[in-house]
């Protein structure tokens, strides 16, 4: 019930086109969900969040897609850089303070020149 | 804005001996906040809420008197591994809370010996 299923777990994008990662969350109780971006040896900084109340949130190169019914969610980078090969982290936790996030699994990416 | 850091960043010492990470938010305060560890290559795992002023709640199997929480101040918490073994090596990552969302310090790496 607490799980966020995230996929795949690495992958490889050449510069300029589109990455995407999936998450899939169980818990209908959820209703935020930031991603991550995580460099080696750094902590995770939040790169762009949503919540249920729209479909899609965009910011900049960064676009989080929401389906509420099928309880998923992605993200898309758009115009992929070899600056954006990170490990990338989805979450979901419910709204309020004191709440706990739930990670997905990680998604190793490498953009190749 | 939202900025946390963690003092240090690498530790190494023996095993028996007792580390303490400090966690500080810089620019806003945080009623609420989380430590984390992670395995290489893996994603966060939470071991404990704290808030300001009260105990820390401890997550399912985290040893509570091995991993001190103490959340003094608004800015400040602090996580002292007591007897740290060399399993106890890890990356330990902290977070404050803000306007609902997590912020997170840049990791303190620790090595027992």
């Amino acid at each position: 019930q607490q799980q966020v299923k995230q996929s795949p777990q690495s992958l490889i994008v050449q510069k300029g086109g589109i990455s995407i990662i999936n998450c899939a969350y169980e818990n209908t109780a959820f209703d935020y969900f930031p991603w991550y971006q995580q460099f080696p040896g750094k902590g995770p900084a939040l790169l762009i969040a949503i919540r249920p109340d729209v479909s899609e949130k965009k910011e900049g190169r960064f676009t989080i897609s929401f389906n509420k019914s099928a309880k998923q969610f992605s993200l898309h980078i758009m115009d992929s850089q070899p600056g954006d090969s990170a490990t990338y982290f989805c979450a979901a936790s419910r709204s309020g303070g004191n709440e706990k996030l739930t990670f997905g699994t990680g998604t190793r990416l490498t953009i190749i020149p | 804005g939202a900025v946390v850091s963690q003092h240090p960043s690498r530790v190494i010492c023996k095993s028996g001996t007792s580390v303490k990470i400090e966690c500080r938010s810089l620019d806003f305060q945080a009623t609420t906040m989380f430590w984390y560890r992670q395995f290489p290559k893996k994603s966060l795992m939470l071991m404990a809420t704290s808030n300001e002023g009260s105990k820390a709640t401890y997550e399912q199997g985290v040893e509570k008197d091995k991993f001190l929480i103490n959340h003094a101040s608004l800015t400040l918490s602090t996580l002292t591994v007591t007897s740290a073994h060399p399993e106890d090596s890890s990356f330990y990552i902290c977070s404050g809370e803000r306007y609902n969302e997590q912020f997170f310090g840049p990791g303190t790496r620790l090595t027992v010996l």
